[in-house]
């Protein structure tokens, strides 16, 4: 059974603060992980996909790293702001056409 | 840019009826993948489609059953609906096994209410 764990479940920071999180995956059969950003009552956003052990992808104030050979991935948020209050889903990616979500973790930002 | 576009956005059923949920995917995409959240849980994956074949099944119950048209469009068929189905579904699009490494693209989602 392929499972993506994402830890901390739920985050609360003050506008500002810099955060992290965590995606664990299997380190094998492993194709792509992506990060999807889901605010409430919308879809989820794609926001990185990367493929290779030590990628790092930035994105504004949002940057992921990735360690395939170790399976997890993190994603950093710079100066965190208000807008940033979502739920960050990472999935993993086997190069079949099933993707794994994990669980996501909340970010809530309070001005 | 043109997304992905679901319909109807809102569905509400009795137990026992039949629903059928439609997936637009974004022009040129060949991949439609189908998902369940309930309320408070992750997304679970439960079908997908890579030109107009299904590709991969994940936790779709056999009441349930899909397929892609000719148009790529794809539709969910649930029949014998019952309470534990009330849920959001939610449709997505790729390119397929090309250079986009299978980023999808989510339409907004239907959600399925059975009374």
């Amino acid at each position: 059974i392929l499972n993506v764990e994402q830890s901390p479940q739920s985050l609360h920071v003050q506008e500002g603060d810099s955060t992290n999180f965590t995606c664990s995956f299997p380190s094998s059969n492993f194709y792509a992980l992506h990060w999807y950003r889901w605010e409430t009552a919308k879809s989820p956003e794609a926001l990185f996909v990367m493929t290779l052990n030590g990628d790092e992808k930035k994105k504004g104030r949002i940057s992921a790293t990735l360690n395939t050979k170790e399976g997890y991935s993190y994603l950093y948020i710079k100066g965190s702001q208000p807008e940033d209050s979502a739920t960050y889903l990472c999935a993993f990616d086997t190069g079949g056409f099933k993707t794994i979500f994990g669980a996501g973790t909340r970010l809530f930002v309070k001005a | 840019a043109a997304g992905v576009i679901q319909s109807p956005r809102h569905l509400i059923k009795e137990k026992r009826e039949t629903a059928t949920l439609k997936c637009y995917p974004i022009p040129r995409h060949d991949t439609v993948y189908w998902y369940q959240q309930g309320p408070g849980q992750d997304p679970q994956f439960l079908i997908s489609f890579y030109e107009k074949m299904q590709s991969d099944k994940g936790s779709i119950p056999d009441r349930f059953s899909a397929q892609q048209f000719s148009d790529y469009h794809s539709e969910l068929n649930m029949s014998s609906l019952e309470l534990g189905d009330s849920a959001l579904y939610f449709c997505a699009s790729s390119l397929g096994r090309g250079s986009s490494y299978n980023e999808q693209f989510f339409g907004p989602g239907t959600r399925l209410t059975v009374l």
